[in-house]
């Protein structure tokens, strides 16, 4: 059974860093791309960020471009999501997913900015 | 960016009763490799989404029959043939061809 369990999110005041993991078991980890889409209250669904099977190519919203950088740890099977300068309107609840087209999600961490 | 345009915002159906949501594409999205990377997720409140439809119309695994994909080019739609009272949630398109990846704005369907 594919499972994806993330965690990591707490509250966190403007400009503060917070990295993000997600842990993955149930499939081949190294074998697929790896994604991150966020969910801001009350909101639709807003893709993140992206990374190929070996890490070697990374995609991003232009949202958190420059800030947040995507990367995994397949020995680990964990994808990670370092994300600096983090302003208000991050906040979010934030999924990650297996592959480009999300066929399994976790159930979320919530990353609050607010001073 | 490809902006998918979903409709109506929200739907209020009858137990039983067919319920069909459309998204429309700004730009095509059929991808070099001949597929149609636009897919369908369901959100049920506080719960993850979950994939029911890749790829325009393949259905995924543990993914009722009553749940249809159909469309192409830029023109989509999903179709509940008989609502039943578990189909409440928000229902979303997505597409998968273009970088960035987008999604529509959500449809709410009440029961």
């Amino acid at each position: 059974e594919v499972q994806l369990l993330e965690s990591g999110g707490d509250l966190v005041q403007p400009g503060g860093s917070l990295r993000l993991s997600c842990a993955a078991s149930g499939f081949t980890f190294s074998s697929y791309a790896m994604s991150w889409v966020r969910q801001a209250p009350g909101k639709g669904l807003e893709w993140v960020a992206s990374i190929r099977p070996s890490g070697d190519g990374t995609f991003y919203a232009d949202s958190v471009k420059g800030r947040f950088t995507i990367s995994r740890d397949n020995s680990r099977a964990t994808l990670y999501l370092q994300m600096n300068s983090l302003r208000v309107e991050d906040t979010a609840l934030y999924f990650c997913a297996r592959n480009y087209y999300f066929a399994f999600w976790g159930r979320g961490t919530l990353v609050t900015v607010s001073s | 960016d490809v902006v998918l345009t979903q409709s109506p915002l929200s739907l209020s159906v009858s137990l039983g009763q067919p319920a069909s949501i459309s998204c429309r594409s700004s730009q095509g999205l059929v991808y070099s490799d001949g597929n149609t990377y636009l897919n369908w997720f369901q959100q049920r409140p506080g719960q993850s989404p979950w994939r029911l439809i890749y790829k325009v119309s393949d259905r995924d695994s543990g993914v009722p029959d009553r749940f249809s994909g159909s469309g192409s080019a830029t023109d989509f739609t999903l179709e509940i043939s008989r609502v039943e009272a578990e189909d409440a949630g928000v229902y979303y398109c997505m597409q998968g061809t273009h970088w960035p990846l987008t999604f529509g704005g959500g449809t709410k369907v009440e029961i």
